[in-house]
């Protein structure tokens, strides 16, 4: 089946720093990747929607100069937390879809960011 | 304004009963819908696709139907085992501009007591 990984599983950051993210399809091409962030019994929110060889689409509300996102190949998505704050803690997922086929997508298994 | 809405409240049932959840929906005309399984501290794992076209779908222990005219979906899940224990999101897609957004439901929590 398809596979998304993230890397890394967790980090603590300290606040002013930037953390990346990265998120890859693992057999398969992903023209376009989701990413999410999420918050305790919280659904989903989705921040953008990563298009390789283009700029990302970001959802109403998400700063884009805050979270940056490249799209560099098929298979590898990064997003940078720029100048990371304690309200940025939060667990960020990144999703893809398989072209041509449904529409389901495959999750990575997320990235517990922590800003002290 | 477009929602997804699942019932918020845990739902506990024992062990072999028929769990079903619900998720309704305003202000979408979906071609589909789809529902996934969360874990806690892990990404969402997709279970099921169903079409507009489609009224019911199965696999295995699980069973999704579609209502576009209540604008609902039922997930059940038959002979529940405590394994069934997680989160469990429906799914649409908005259309804006030629692009397919997936929007999530915030989940019902299903938990199965042995």
């Amino acid at each position: 089946g398809a596979v998304v990984s993230q890397h890394p599983s967790r980090v603590i950051c300290k606040s002013g720093t930037s953390v990346k993210i990265e998120c890859r399809s693992l057999d398969f091409q992903a023209t376009t990747m989701f990413w999410y962030r999420q918050f305790p019994k919280k659904s989903l929110m989705l921040m953008a929607t990563s298009n390789e060889g283009s700029k990302a689409t970001y959802e109403q509300g998400v700063e884009k100069d805050k979270f940056l996102i490249n799209h560099a190949s098929l298979t590898l998505s990064t997003l940078t937390v720029t100048s990371a704050h304690p309200e940025d803690s939060s667990f960020y997922i990144c999703s893809a879809r398989v072209e041509g086929s449904s529409y389901e997508q495959y999750f990575g298994p997320g990235t517990r960011l922590t800003v002290t | 304004s477009q929602k997804i809405e699942q019932n918020s409240e845990a739902l506990n049932i024992q062990e072999g009963k028929t769990a079903t959840l619900t998720c309704n929906y305003t202000n979408y005309s979906p071609a589909y819908l789809q529902w996934y399984r969360q874990d806690p501290g892990r990404g969402p794992v997709f279970l099921l696709l169903i079409r507009e076209n489609e009224k019911e779908k199965r696999k295995e222990r699980l069973k999704v139907t579609f209502d576009t005219t209540l604008k609902q979906s039922l997930f059940h899940i038959t002979a529940s085992q405590p394994a069934d224990s997680a989160t469990y999101l429906c799914a649409l897609d908005r259309y804006p501009g030629g692009s397919y957004i997936p929007t999530f439901g915030r989940g019902t929590s299903l938990i199965v007591h042995p």
